[in-house]
């Protein structure tokens, strides 16, 4: 049963337009979401995080919005740069529990020249 | 320069072999975790340590044991028991268990001749 689902494999976006990637959840006990960045035979590197009580965190290019009542984040990035090419994982936690963070199986962003 | 290391970058397996994949942190991190990923899946949970001389199975165990007998260092041993060990493994460490963010290794891809 996948906690965790991201539901677009690939995703394709030109360069200089908003990228945004989807991700829903379905353990209503989650309160605390991150998103990860992984290029080919290297390990994921954390890019943002939000916590329930939010429902918008930023950091320069990237925003992640997270919509509690429909159990549904999105991560925004704009714009978006060759360097951004890569798998984007979404993950979830109940941090107030100890629970262990659940990966989605990520998607895949190609920027187009 | 603090990080984690892991070794080799790539390993080949005989069938019937035992393997040890390693990992290293500097970070001072109390909790070590090994993931494996497989082609369009997410990070699949082996093994996680909370602190030093203990450790806890995740959801994929099976085939797979651990140490972890220093802080520094999370091994991870792939045992002829594991039936499909041909993966992309993943060493991560986090300040503490499940509550912080997860900082990982460059990865360990191992093969199966």
């Amino acid at each position: 049963d996948q906690q965790v689902k991201q539901n677009s494999p690939s995703l394709s976006v030109q360069e200089g337009r908003i990228s945004i990637l989807n991700c829903d959840y379905t353990n209503s006990m989650f309160d605390y979401f991150l998103w990860y960045k992984k290029y080919p035979a290297e390990g994921p590197t954390f890019l943002i995080s939000i916590s329930s009580i939010k429902d918008k965190n930023e950091d320069g290019r990237f925003t992640v919005f997270l919509n509690k009542s429909a159990k549904h984040l999105s991560l925004h990035i704009v714009p978006s740069q060759p360097g951004d090419s890569a798998v984007y994982f979404c993950a979830a936690s109940a941090r107030g529990r100890d629970d262990k963070i659940i990966f989605g199986k990520g998607t895949r962003l190609h920027i187009l020249p | 320069d603090g990080g984690i290391t892991q070794s080799p970058k790539y390993l080949f397996r005989k069938e019937g072999q035992n393997v040890t994949l390693s990992c290293e942190q500097n970070l001072n991190h109390d909790a070590m975790y090994w993931y494996r990923q497989d082609p369009g899946q997410g990070l699949r949970l082996i093994y996680y340590s909370q602190i030093v001389n203990d450790f806890q199975k995740g959801d994929i165990a099976e085939g797979y044991s651990v140490s972890r007998e220093k802080k520094e260092s999370f091994p991870l041993t792939v045992t002829s028991a594991q039936k499909n060990p041909t993966a992309f493994y993943l060493c991560a460490s986090s300040m503490k268990v499940w509550r912080e963010t997860q900082y990982f290794g460059p990865g360990t891809r191992l093969l199966v001749l």
